[in-house]
């Protein structure tokens, strides 16, 4: 099992693109995740989906869109990239509430 | 929102000693976790402990967890050089949603 993956790994965008990161997971799980980590703030949740078909926004939503196509995968989207979105992006996933998360290696993202 | 914070910040001890976190909270939980996360990588789940437990172990690992006074704590008993991470406590309250808190940076001195 790869577990949890994301791509890219790095990328730099100019102010005012816009990209996706991509996440899937093979482990089965119904809810996913997607956080950014800045330095000093820890985690911090940006949009989440517990279940196939149903999304919901975290802590940080704005500037951001996400799509669970289906079990497996849950993509972020930057519409009109900001210098403030530059950060480290993890997806998670994890079977049922109340379990343990499991993380992607991340996607470095800095906006000039 | 709820968020779990560490205590201290930033530990540095030599090896084979014991490191001790503590993680405070505001709210009622379900359960509360302790990830590891190791530089430039994604977290890993170390331990969950639920509401109704006081103690678990896991290996060198050993999570207390007080609901009366909202707070818990990690030991890492003879740490290791390779034990060198970050750790995040975090709180399920139940609504499918994990808040961590910001970290706590651990450095072993071989």
């Amino acid at each position: 099992n790869a577990g949890v993956t994301q791509t890219p790994k790095f990328q730099v965008l100019k102010t005012g693109q816009s990209m996706t990161l991509q996440c899937a997971q093979d482990m089965n799980h119904n809810s996913m995740y997607w956080y950014r980590q800045d330095p000093g703030m820890g985690l911090r949740l940006i949009y989440y989906s517990a279940s196939e078909g149903t999304t919901d926004k975290g802590e940080v939503p704005n500037g951001y869109n996400v799509s669970r196509l289906n079990k497996r995968e849950f993509s972020l989207r930057l519409e009109s990239a900001a210098p403030s979105q530059t950060s480290v992006y993890f997806c998670a996933s994890r079977r049922n509430s109340g379990g343990e998360q499991y993380f992607g290696p991340g996607t470095r993202l800095t906006v000039t | 929102s709820q968020q779990g914070e560490e205590d201290p910040q930033a530990l540095s001890i030599q090896e084979g000693e014991n490191a001790t976190m503590n993680c405070s909270y505001k709210t009622s939980i379900n359960n509360l976790q302790w990830y590891r996360q190791n530089s430039g990588r994604g977290l890993v789940h170390l331990i969950l402990i639920r509401s109704n437990e006081r103690e678990k172990h896991s290996g060198r690992l050993r999570v207390t967890l007080d609901t009366s006074k909202k707070s818990s704590s990690l030991l890492i008993t003879a740490s290791r050089a390779a034990d060198t991470a970050s750790y995040f406590c975090a709180t399920d309250p139940g609504n499918n949603r994990l808040a961590f808190g910001k970290g706590n940076q651990v450095v072993v001195i071989p």
